[in-house]
């Protein structure tokens, strides 16, 4: 998987812990999104960023903190997170929106203690 | 509003035999739709798309799915499974209009030796 990479890989943390997930992507992509996973439900869109300009946030609290300093990279920064909040997150890359495939990262298991 | 249905929470299937795995969709306008797989402790992987054309769509590791307008479903196949296949797999939509791509909640796929 060296297309999309993200670390760390696994992740635990107090609740009034600060912490940043980071995604990088090696395929020349121009569109990045941050999703996550948990258990019995669909993936959640939480951040879609396109060119560096974030372009959707899927009401998400404030407590998760996005950014993207270029185009190959994206963080996610944590903030008095909640134990629902323990998921794993995924990043994922495409060329550009429309009909481009997205290609992810193995994600971050993150567990909110 | 686009919407992804996949009814199916489990399928099982024996190693040799031919796989479905179902997938319906809502969305306005005509839709492009994925199929992804993901294996344990793994991001997602592209398996196939439908942008158009041909009804029938061929993707990696032998899966196909065929487009049904009428029906509005995309349902993935394999002529023959191998216990390799076994993972979680997910559809997911998109409009034309759209930027978000809608997931399925996933079908677990046993295929047993």
């Amino acid at each position: 998987e060296t297309g999309v990479t993200q670390t760390p890989r696994h992740l635990v943390m107090g609740m009034t812990n600060k912490k940043s997930l980071k995604c990088e992507q090696h395929l020349g992509h121009n569109a990045m999104y941050w999703y996550k996973q948990s258990a019995k439900k669909p993936l959640e869109l939480m951040f879609v960023y396109n060119f560096k300009e974030q372009t959707e946030n899927n009401s998400v609290p404030s407590r998760f903190s996005p950014e993207c300093p270029n185009s190959s990279h994206l963080f996610l920064h944590l903030h008095t997170l909640q134990p629902e909040d323990s998921a794993l997150y995924l990043c994922a890359s495409s060329q550009e929106f429309d009909f481009y495939e997205q290609y992810f990262g193995p994600g971050t298991r993150l567990t909110v203690t | 509003a686009q919407s992804v249905a996949q009814p199916e929470d489990q399928v099982n299937v024996a190693e040799g035999n031919p796989l479905t795995v179902k997938c319906t969709y809502s969305v306005s306008g005509n839709p492009y739709l994925f199929w992804y797989v993901q294996y344990p402790n793994r991001g997602l992987q592209f398996l196939l798309k439908y942008i158009t054309g041909d009804n029938l769509v061929k993707g990696s590791y032998g899966f196909e799915a065929e487009f049904n307008k009428s029906q509005t479903s995309f349902h993935l196949k394999k002529p023959s499974a191998l216990v390799s296949d076994s993972a979680l797999y997910f559809c997911a939509v998109r409009d034309q209009a759209g930027t978000a791509l809608i997931f399925g909640k996933g079908t677990t796929l046993s295929v047993s030796s």
